[in-house]
């Protein structure tokens, strides 16, 4: 069964403080993986794209990084923001079908 | 960048009443839209996939008299909630893919109470 499974559900962090996201799929045949951040009421917005060759790809401080071969992916926030408060969502797009969407993290960063 | 701009953001209907939401691509051509649903704390569920010109695809369980879509240009795609009732209150989001690329662009998503 295609499934993108994400941990934590959800995760409290201070101001500045570095985390990790993770994000574990079975998705067959893979095409690429997506990281999307979604604030509280509003639609997802792309934070990065990968495919299968491509191991790690940065968008200032969200760094993503893939392993094909354990279907494992991360996204690593460094010095966090308030403003990085929001659901991370990890995304799977099936080959030449559909999107498979992870459940979320949702990251909560606190003064 | 491709932009989908979503309309309403917030609607409030009384049940058994109709509700349109409109997701029109601003800068590029959609060919291809996605309608989801998304309850509090769980993933964007897929309603429908449209493509311009031709009828919507539905995903099993979703019924196709009650979310009735329209795709007749490339940039405007519209879903209509029909005989709204309370079950239906959700936040629903368009997606377009964009050509020539991997990109899938999203909607900002219309928040629908139904009361």
């Amino acid at each position: 069964k295609n499934q993108v499974e994400q941990s934590p559900q959800s995760l409290i962090i201070l101001e500045g403080k570095n985390c990790t996201l993770q994000c574990n799929y079975t998705v067959s045949p893979f095409s690429n993986l997506r990281w999307y951040k979604q604030d509280t009421g509003r639609g997802p917005v792309s934070l990065t794209i990968m495919t299968f060759s491509e191991n790690t790809k940065s968008n200032g401080r969200y760094t993503a990084t893939l392993d094909a071969d354990t279907k494992q992916s991360s996204l690593h926030i460094t010095a966090s923001q308030l403003s990085d408060s929001a659901s991370y969502i990890c995304v799977v797009n099936q080959a030449g079908t559909a999107l498979i969407f992870g459940k979320g993290t949702t990251l909560s960063v606190s003064s | 960048g491709a932009v989908v701009s979503q309309h309403p953001s917030r609607v409030i209907c009384k049940s058994g009443t109709s509700v349109k939401i409109e997701c029109r691509s601003l800068d590029f051509q959609a060919t291809t839209m996605f309608w989801y649903r998304q309850f509090p704390k769980q993933s964007l569920m897929l309603m429908a996939t449209s493509n311009e010109g031709s009828k919507a695809t539905y995903e099993q369980g979703v019924e196709k008299d009650k979310f009735l879509i329209n795709h007749a240009s490339l940039t405007l795609s519209t879903l209509t909630v029909t005989s709204a009732h309370p079950e239906d209150s959700s936040f629903y989001i368009c997606s377009a893919r964009v050509e020539g690329g991997y990109g899938y662009t999203f909607g900002s998503g219309t928040r629908l109470t139904v009361v």
